[in-house]
């Protein structure tokens, strides 16, 4: 059964501190791994995709990390902002529906000051 | 650019109730629509896409319904909701089926009563 894992549930960190949100997936066969960040009550917006053949992607702050053998991705957050609380998901592709998106059930990250 | 909208962005109806959610997009043609719900504390789950005007794909089967009577406008509908269709719905579009990116709207919140 495809499914994707994200831990923890939930982190709090203070402001200006790093973090690690993981992702363990068993989608096969696999075609892409995206991360996306949505704020309360918002719609999901994309921070990467990253395909069989990436390692790492980064989008300013945020670096994405695939290890497409062990089926693991991490999110890593660097030097964190207030705005940067909101729950990221980690969604895993299907190569063979590429279409169909099997997300997770995402991280709740809140930063205080 | 390309922008989609939904509306309402919240709603509170009585068990029994008809429903109807609309969603746009602007600033592209024949784009890939797609309808999600997102239950609390759980992942996106896809219920509906759409490739062109008239044509509905449904991925879950429930109690509600979907019609794209316009090449940028998708609607969720429903002719009785039940207490277990309170959630967050979310409308999407796509360049492409399968394409890797896909853009979410800002959502609606409904609360069946």
């Amino acid at each position: 059964k495809n499914q994707v894992e994200q831990s923890p549930q939930s982190l709090i960190i203070l402001e200006g501190k790093n973090c690690t949100l993981q992702c363990n997936y068993t989608v096969s066969p696999f075609s892409n791994l995206r991360w996306y960040k949505q704020d309360t009550g918002r719609g999901p917006v994309s921070l990467t995709i990253m395909t069989f053949s990436e390692n790492t992607k980064s989008n300013g702050r945020y670096t994405a990390t695939l290890d497409a053998d062990t089926k693991q991705s991490s999110l890593h957050i660097t030097a964190s902002q207030l705005s940067d609380s909101a729950s990221y998901i980690c969604v895993v592709s299907a190569g063979d529906s590429s279409y169909k998106l099997i997300f997770g059930s995402g991280t709740r990250l809140l930063v205080r000051p | 650019s390309q922008t989609i909208h939904q509306w309402p962005a919240t709603l509170v109806q009585p068990v029994g109730s008809p429903l109807s959610l609309e969603c746009t997009v602007e600033g592209t043609s024949n784009p890939n629509l797609y309808w999600y719900r997102q239950a609390a504390g759980r992942g996106l789950q896809l219920l509906f896409y759409s490739v062109g005007i008239g044509q509905i794909s449904s991925e879950v089967p429930q109690n509600l319904s979907a019609s794209r009577p316009q090449d940028r406008q998708f609607i969720l509908s429903s002719k009785k909701l039940l207490l277990s269709d309170s959630g967050f719905y979310l409308c999407a579009w796509s360049v492409q089926l399968g394409s890797y990116e896909q853009y979410f709207g800002p959502g609606t919140r409904l609360t069946v009563t």
